[in-house]
């Protein structure tokens, strides 16, 4: 069992639409999740960071949290052509000072 | 405050050479982890280094060796490079005990 699923394929959503993306993991005792944002060609750039059960909002962006189904997700609201890009999921795996990546999640917005 | 450094940005390797990656982490952080990146997927954990020591290994075979200097900055070293090698490779500093990462621009590598 992979340590972090990402399993979606490409999303394509018109702009303004809200595009969801959810992640799945697999250590109970993890406490720590983000979400990364990743263009083409580029480094990941962190753009959530959840630590409790429910939602956090930051703009347009949404993570949400569910450790008893061990599920994260991420909510952008209003999507916008600059939010194309591959979204990571990270868990930071329990007493262990790293954090493991899912495969990410291509979003494609289409004005 | 300067971010995470990586140099070179890109390299061409021949297969079964040897190469060196390096890695200035942001300023303030004393903890530094290299990842790999194919094409299509996630970053995967190479190894992590914090106090001149690498503290945890990810599932890469002995070819793949890192250091880190007592200024926190670290290299990666990659001998007899397979084609397989070949991808981004990023630096991630951070603080010891917290998971705020900050990525580098990552080694773009090509083993030919």
């Amino acid at each position: 069992q992979k340590e972090v699923e990402q399993n979606s394929g490409p999303l394509s959503v018109p702009e303004g639409a809200i595009a969801s993306l959810n992640c799945t993991y697999s250590d109970r005792g993890s406490q720590s999740f983000f979400w990364y944002r990743q263009y083409s060609g580029k480094s990941p750039e962190l753009i959530m960071s959840i630590y409790s059960n429910g939602d956090k909002e930051d703009g347009r962006f949404t993570a949400q949290l569910n450790k008893a189904s061990q599920y994260v997700s991420l909510l952008i609201r209003d999507s916008q052509p600059s939010d194309s890009a591959t979204y990571l999921c990270a868990v930071a795996l329990y007493g262990n000072n790293r954090l493991a990546f899912g495969k990410g999640n291509q979003v494609v917005v289409i004005p | 405050d300067a971010g995470v450094t990586q140099s070179p940005t890109h390299l061409i390797k021949t297969r079964g050479q040897q190469v060196t990656l390096r890695c200035s982490p942001k300023s303030g952080h004393d903890t530094v982890s290299w990842y790999q990146q194919a094409l299509g997927q996630g970053p995967q954990f190479i190894f992590q280094y914090y106090e001149e020591e690498e503290r945890q290994r990810g599932n890469f075979p002995d070819r793949f060796s890192g250091h880190q200097f007592p200024n926190y900055s670290s290299e990666l070293n990659v001998n007899a490079l397979l084609l397989g090698d070949s991808a981004l490779y990023l630096c991630a500093s951070s603080l010891q005990g917290f998971y705020g990462y900050t990525f580098g621009s990552g080694t773009r590598l090509t083993v030919v």
